[in-house]
């Protein structure tokens, strides 16, 4: 198992470009999560979804996009990005929404916004 | 405010000494706490909870309502345990409200 994936790795964006980061999991969760981390900060929750075909916003979700392609895959998309979304980005799963229950992380996409 | 603090960005400590890295907790509600780490070059996994009142890789956890902490702590220290170690809250019994301390990077010297 593969267990959560993240492409790509490294990104290096103009301002006002766009991109989408993707994210997928092989663990048959239910639930799916992306997280920013700034330096010197824990990681704060952008959006979530706690099944298939729902989406939530987190605690940052400002200038984000998300979609729940499938039970699979959960994609982050930027569409005019700015500097201050310069940060690593981390993709989680786990069973459910039950606090609970373990997240796993994928291992993080670095973008940059010039 | 809810918040997670780790006061510490750095811990140093020689091989085969005790380690304790602090954490406090500000939340109303009755707590979830987590230990999460990361290893270099590796992802972000849970390490303990505090509601399993597990030991893993040597460490434990002990919440203290009273202070508000949830301290890491191992007796002896192995250099395998550089790493990057996260304290997490979990509100209201959601995985969607976690909140993560900013991190204590511990560096075991030989």
């Amino acid at each position: 198992n593969a267990g959560v994936t993240q492409t790509p790795k490294f990104q290096v964006l103009k301002t006002g470009q766009s991109m989408t980061l993707q994210c997928a999991q092989d663990m048959n969760h239910n639930s799916m999560y992306w997280y920013r981390q700034d330096p010197g900060m824990g990681l704060r929750l952008i959006y979530y979804s706690a099944s298939e075909g729902t989406t939530d916003k987190g605690e940052v979700p400002n200038g984000y996009n998300v979609s729940r392609l499938n039970k699979r895959e959960f994609s982050l998309r930027l569409e005019s990005a700015a500097p201050s979304q310069t940060s690593v980005y981390f993709c989680a799963s786990s069973f459910s929404l039950q606090g609970t229950d373990t997240q796993y992380f994928g291992p993080g996409t670095r973008l940059t916004v010039l | 405010a809810q918040r997670v603090t780790q006061p510490e960005k750095l811990l140093s400590v020689f091989k085969g000494a005790p380690v304790e890295l602090k954490c406090n907790y500000s939340y109303s509600g009755s707590p979830e706490l987590f230990w999460y780490v990361q290893y270099s070059r590796q992802r972000l996994q849970l390490l303990l909870r505090h509601i399993s009142r597990e030991s893993i890789k040597g460490f434990t956890a002990d919440l203290n309502k009273g202070e508000t902490s949830f301290h890491l702590k191992k007796p002896f220290a192995q250099e395998e345990d550089s790493a990057m170690y996260y304290c997490a809250l979990s509100r209201d019994s959601s995985a969607s409200k976690i909140i993560f301390g900013s991190g204590t990077r511990l560096s075991i010297r030989p």
